[in-house]
């Protein structure tokens, strides 16, 4: 069964510092890993797509990494912004079946 | 341009009392359609999807039920709710292979007392 994890699950940076945040899952046969992000009481924004055969996704000041044989993703924010606060989720997925973690919830300080 | 429509927005119901949550897709056809639902603190977890008209598959064994009557509408219903429905409810939708984006709506907020 796949598991994902998040870690952090809370972090808090001052405006301007370059982040990481982080994904792992146990099952590496997945078609792709998809970060979103998630406001307060809304739905997900899809951030950025990575397939199984690709190694990285960019967009903007955003970077995300994918190493399917160990299992790990990693989302790079640089020059961060207190737009940026929001809840972060991770997602892996074969066939229909979609496996997401519990999320990183960033705050970014003005 | 596709959208992706979920109603209502927030739901208070009592134990016992049935549920019917409605998502609505436009600007695409035969679009594959799920259902999530995201606990408090907890990652969403996928409850059912849909290939096609009248295909429904569950993930997870539960006292909720799903339908597809028409292509681009997907229904979550339940006869009897339970305090452990209460959650976020969620709809997506995607097109094509399973190496597609899934585009997720609004959400429904619902709480069972």
């Amino acid at each position: 069964k796949q598991e994902v994890t998040q870690i952090p699950a809370a972090l808090s940076v001052p405006e301007g510092e370059n982040l990481v945040l982080n994904c792992s899952f146990t099952d590496s046969a997945i078609y792709n890993l998809q970060w979103f992000r998630q406001d307060p009481g809304k739905g997900l924004t899809s951030l950025l797509l990575i397939q199984s055969s690709q190694r990285e996704q960019t967009s903007g000041r955003l970077n995300a990494s994918l190493d399917k044989s160990s299992g790990r993703s990693t989302l790079y924010i640089a020059a961060s912004q207190p737009g940026d606060s929001a809840t972060y989720l991770c997602a892996v997925r074969r066939n229909n079946d979609m496996r997401f973690g519990a999320g990183t919830r960033l705050t970014v300080k003005p | 341009s596709q959208t992706i429509h979920q109603w209502p927005a927030t739901l208070v119901q009592p134990v016992g009392s049935p549920l019917s949550l409605e998502c609505t897709v436009e600007g695409t056809s035969n679009p594959n359609l799920y259902w999530y639902r995201q606990a408090a603190g907890r990652g969403l977890q996928l409850l059912f999807y849909s290939v096609g008209i009248g295909q429904i598959s569950s993930e997870v064994p539960q006292n909720l039920s799903a339908s597809r009557p028409q292509d681009r509408q997907f229904i979550l219903s339940s006869k009897k709710l339970l305090l452990s429905d209460s959650g976020f409810y969620l709809c997506a939708w995607s097109v094509g292979s399973s190496t597609d984006t899934q585009y997720f709506g609004p959400g429904t907020r619902l709480t069972v007392l």
